[in-house]
């Protein structure tokens, strides 16, 4: 069965630090990854999607950046974290259900929570 | 459409009542939903989903109805639990250039159970 994995769950890092989060995906291959940003009391905001390696799409500009050096392997950075940065991340993958139209389930990870101070 | 920064609706329902969580959506040819309930400190989780080509799905507890006419969707939650506590999201796929195919999310909903 398909399992992802993100880490870690909590982070404090002061303002001006680099970031680095990291996502992987077991049990499926070449599957399409996407970091997602909640701040408290929002909804969800798509930031990066992946559709292959070192494929990468911005949905918004930011100080963030991703990068997928392997298949299953997805990650979310920055060179010098704002205030800003704060928020709820989520990775997900996207798997084919079947059926027609072709239709999409997303498996989200646990999150990470970052508190930027 | 995606309305990340405006603070969530809320819902309160008594436990053993029933809870009505509704969706509203713009695009006429959008035809697949699904609904996401998102505990304190976790990760969205699939509840069900529903297809263009019916009016209503049902899952464990859970509905899902469909009006295409109105572009209008619900999740009925039967006999609300306190476990049932959380903030749910309508999705559908976007249709539109390189982002086809990823999700959309509806601002979503915080439901709260009174025991």
């Amino acid at each position: 069965s398909q399992t992802i994995h993100q880490w870690p769950a909590t982070l404090v890092q002061p303002v001006g630090s680099p970031l680095s989060l990291e996502c992987t995906v077991e049990g499926t291959s070449n599957p399409n990854l996407y970091w997602y940003r909640q701040a408290a009391g929002r909804g969800l905001q798509l930031l990066f999607y992946s559709v292959g390696i070192g494929q990468i799409s911005s949905e918004v500009p930011q100080n963030l950046s991703a990068s997928r050096p392997q298949d299953r392997q997805f990650i979310l950075s920055s060179k010098k974290l704002l205030l800003s940065d704060s928020g709820f991340y989520l990775c997900a993958w996207r798997g084919d259900k079947g059926g027609a139209p072709l239709v999409y389930g997303y498996t989200f990870g646990s999150g990470t929570r970052l508190t930027v101070v | 459409g995606e309305s990340v920064g405006l603070h969530l609706p809320t819902l309160s329902v008594q436990e053993g009542d029933n809870s009505i969580i509704n969706c509203a959506y713009s695009n006429s040819a959008s035809d697949y939903f699904i609904w996401y309930k998102q505990e304190s400190g976790k990760g969205p989780q699939f509840i069900i989903d529903i297809r263009s080509n019916m009016d209503k799905r049902q899952g464990q507890r859970v509905t899902v109805l469909l009006n295409k006419t109105v572009k209008h969707l619900s999740l009925q939650i039967a006999a609300t639990q306190p476990g049932d506590s959380a903030v749910y999201f309508c999705a559908e796929p976007s249709y539109y250039g390189g982002s086809q195919g990823n999700l959309i999310f509806g601002k979503g909903t915080k439901l709260s159970v009174k025991p």
